[in-house]
């Protein structure tokens, strides 16, 4: 099975300084990951996904993530902080195809909330 | 493009009640999801439908919880009757099929008292 942990359910940052928020997973075999956000009253919007190649990716708004198979981690990170960037995030890790149409679901972490200062 | 629609956004029932929601996913996609998201908790997967058939409804309450594809295409979530503890937001998402990005909807809020 697998299952995912974001390690900090709050993380807050200065306008301007790094964004880190943590991500490590559980899976028998590599996983596809990904990175949503969610701001307030509205739905999961995705920020980056990895599935094959190169380990670094980007996403919109400025965000990359790593995956580090030795590490089973899949960090988010972003240079600089904007007050826009305050919302809640969520790690996610899916299956990859193993055969039929059961797979491809998403299993989620807790969630971080990002808050930003001015 | 639209995006996965959701229907109605905000809920608020009595327990004992019943309460439905809908959901009409991106055209073309064959697959979707139904989640529950309890506050401070990530989403969690109730049921998934490939086209009209369901691929996976293992942790999906079926004493009170039901759901159906109509056609393959628009979707509805039912729950009958509520508890408490059913008061989250209901995610609807699709995907064009199993593996392809997925696409959340807004969610319907869903208050039990």
């Amino acid at each position: 099975a697998q299952s995912v942990t974001q390690l900090g359910s709050h993380v807050s940052v200065s306008e301007g300084a790094l964004v880190l928020l943590r991500c490590n997973y559980s899976s028998s075999v590599p996983p596809y990951l990904f990175w949503y956000v969610q701001y307030p009253n509205q739905g999961l919007q995705l920020l980056l996904k990895y599935t094959t190649g190169a380990t670094l990716v980007k996403g919109i708004n400025g965000f990359e993530a790593e995956f580090k198979k030795s590490e089973t981690s899949f960090h988010l990170t972003k240079p600089s902080a904007h007050m826009s960037d305050a919302a809640e995030y969520f790690c996610a890790v899916s299956d990859r195809y193993a055969g039929g149409t059961s797979y491809g679901k998403l299993t989620f972490g807790q969630g971080t909330i990002l808050t930003v200062h001015p | 493009e639209a995006g996965v629609a959701q229907s109605p956004r905000y809920k608020i029932i009595e327990k004992r009640q019943s309460v439905a929601f809908w959901c009409n996913p991106i055209s073309g996609h064959a697959t979707l999801y139904w989640y529950q998201q309890i506050l401070g908790q990530g989403p969690k997967l109730l049921i998934q439908f490939q086209n009209n058939g369901v691929v996976d409804d293992s942790q999906l309450p079926k004493d009170r919880f039901s759901a159906e594809r109509l056609k393959g295409v628009d979707s509805t979530l039912k729950i009958q009757p509520a508890k408490l503890e059913d008061s989250a937001v209901y995610l609807c998402a699709s995907s064009l099929e199993p593996g392809n990005t997925i696409y959340f909807g807004e969610g319907s809020w869903l208050t039990v008292v």
